[in-house]
């Protein structure tokens, strides 16, 4: 079957340090992957989508980046964090976008 | 504009009583519709999907949707409600192969 796996679950670091989240999906192969992010009360927000190695699209534009450096691995980054970076980082995965998506834990991050 | 809205930020209800949380959309074509439950800290569940054909779909914890193409709207029920039932609830949809998310509605359920 199916899994995926995201972390760390929890992160707290300073404002202008790096990030590196990862996710991971087994069970599968040539998944479409996605990162959304949940701030405090508000709900999902799609940041990147990949279906496919190094294919990343976009959606808001920001200091964040992502990158799928191998089939059923995504992981998303920033050079330099800001204090708006802070909340919930969920990544999801889906055989082909229109069978509903399978989510992450999800990693709470806290810019301080 | 193309939206999922979930019009009710919070809801609350007794244990045992009856749910029924709202979610329209409004896209050219019929989406393919979901709903998903958040429980805090935690990732989000599938608890249902739409496709085509019947409207009404059952899904995962007792839950159940009806799609309505007159009124834009798919929303979720569930007959009597437990107090593990408590969590956030999201309506999404997929349109052109990414998935979209209502704000969500927050459920209470009072013993």
């Amino acid at each position: 079957s199916q899994t995926i796996h995201q972390w760390p679950a929890t992160l707290v670091q300073p404002v202008g340090s790096p990030l590196s989240l990862e996710c991971t999906v087994e069970g599968t192969s040539n998944p479409n992957l996605y990162w959304y992010r949940q701030a405090a009360g508000r709900g999902l927000q799609l940041l990147f989508y990949s279906v496919g190695i190094g294919q990343i699209s976009s959606e808001v534009p920001q200091n964040l980046s992502a990158s799928r450096p191998q089939d059923r691995q995504f992981i998303l980054s920033s050079k330099k964090l800001l204090l708006s970076d802070s909340g919930f980082y969920l990544c999801a995965w889906s055989e082909t976008g229109l069978d509903g998506y399978t989510f992450g834990s999800g990693t709470r991050l806290t810019v301080v | 504009a193309q939206s999922v809205t979930q019009p009710d930020i919070h809801i609350t209800v007794s244990e045992g009583a009856s749910l029924e949380l709202r979610c329209n959309y409004s896209y050219g074509a019929t989406p393919y519709l979901f709903w998903y439950v958040q429980s805090p800290g935690q990732g989000l569940q599938l608890l249902l999907k739409y496709f085509s054909g019947d409207t009404l779909v059952q899904g995962i914890k007792g839950f159940e949707a009806e799609f309505k193409r007159s009124q834009s709207s798919f929303n979720l029920r569930k007959p009597s409600v437990h107090w593990s039932d408590a969590a956030e609830y999201f309506c999404a949809v997929v349109v052109r192969d990414d998935m979209r998310f209502g704000a969500g509605t927050r459920l209470t359920v009072k013993p």
